[in-house]
């Protein structure tokens, strides 16, 4: 099946530093999504990238979804203690999903942990 | 709230016990999903509801018994569990097929506990 190899896997950083993590896959995908899950929490959307190159804020965040169509990335500026959380990056694919509703492939996730 | 709802939030039980957790949703979605996510892995795809039909079982053993009465509710039957079962169990719902794209929402999930 298809992978997306999600980067770092874990960062630590200082409270009011810019964060900057990625997605990438073998294979084309027709839509990019980012998701972050709070500890305890079920995953919640963040931002939904639907075209090649498409750049994309919501607040803080902005995430682009790459030209090749085999990539995304997501970055948060001036990190503040309540952006800790796992960020997974989504992407779906019509040549693989035949239509199906397992269309959704998720990245291992990035652990994000802000030090006062 | 998201609009997906699993109850129970928390789930203590012995290796012998029966129990079911329950998913709901009122989005108007026709996709619903069991994901698996045990500590400091992936997510893992369990199983697949496409208007109330499984289309994927992925390789989940039988003491995991999954029900879909209608679009709106999902329960997960478990019976004679290991310890290494607990885990946070998520539920999603999304809309089906190539309307998946708009994202699927997630349930707050169970945190199992096998004892």
């Amino acid at each position: 099946g298809q992978q997306l190899n999600q980067s770092p896997q874990s960062m630590f950083i200082q409270e009011g530093e810019d964060v900057s993590m990625n997605c990438t896959s073998s294979s084309i995908f027709n839509t990019w999504l980012w998701y972050k899950q709070d500890p305890g929490e079920g995953p919640v959307l963040l931002i939904a990238l639907y075209k090649a190159g498409e750049l994309t804020s919501n607040g803080r965040l902005t995430a682009q979804f790459g030209i090749t169509r085999k990539d995304s990335f997501l970055n948060i500026s001036a990190s503040i203690p309540s952006d800790v959380g796992i960020y997974f990056c989504a992407g779906y694919s019509r040549i693989n999903s035949g239509g199906g509703a397992d269309g959704l492939t998720f990245g291992k996730g990035t652990h994000l942990i802000i030090q006062p | 709230e998201t609009g997906v709802t699993q109850t129970p939030r928390h789930l203590v039980m012995g290796m012998t016990n029966k129990k079911s957790l329950k998913c709901e949703q009122h989005l108007g979605h026709n996709a619903m999903y069991w994901y698996k996510q045990s500590a400091k892995k992936p997510l893992e795809l369990m199983f697949v509801y496409n208007f109330k039909e499984q289309t994927e079982n992925n390789s989940v053993p039988s003491r995991f018994s999954p029900e879909c009465p209608n679009s709106s509710h999902l329960f997960l039957h478990l019976h004679t569990l290991q310890p290494e079962d607990s885990a946070l169990y998520l539920c999603a719902s999304s809309l089906p097929g190539v309307d998946s794209t708009y994202g699927y929402t997630f349930g707050s999930g169970t945190r199992l506990t096998v004892v």
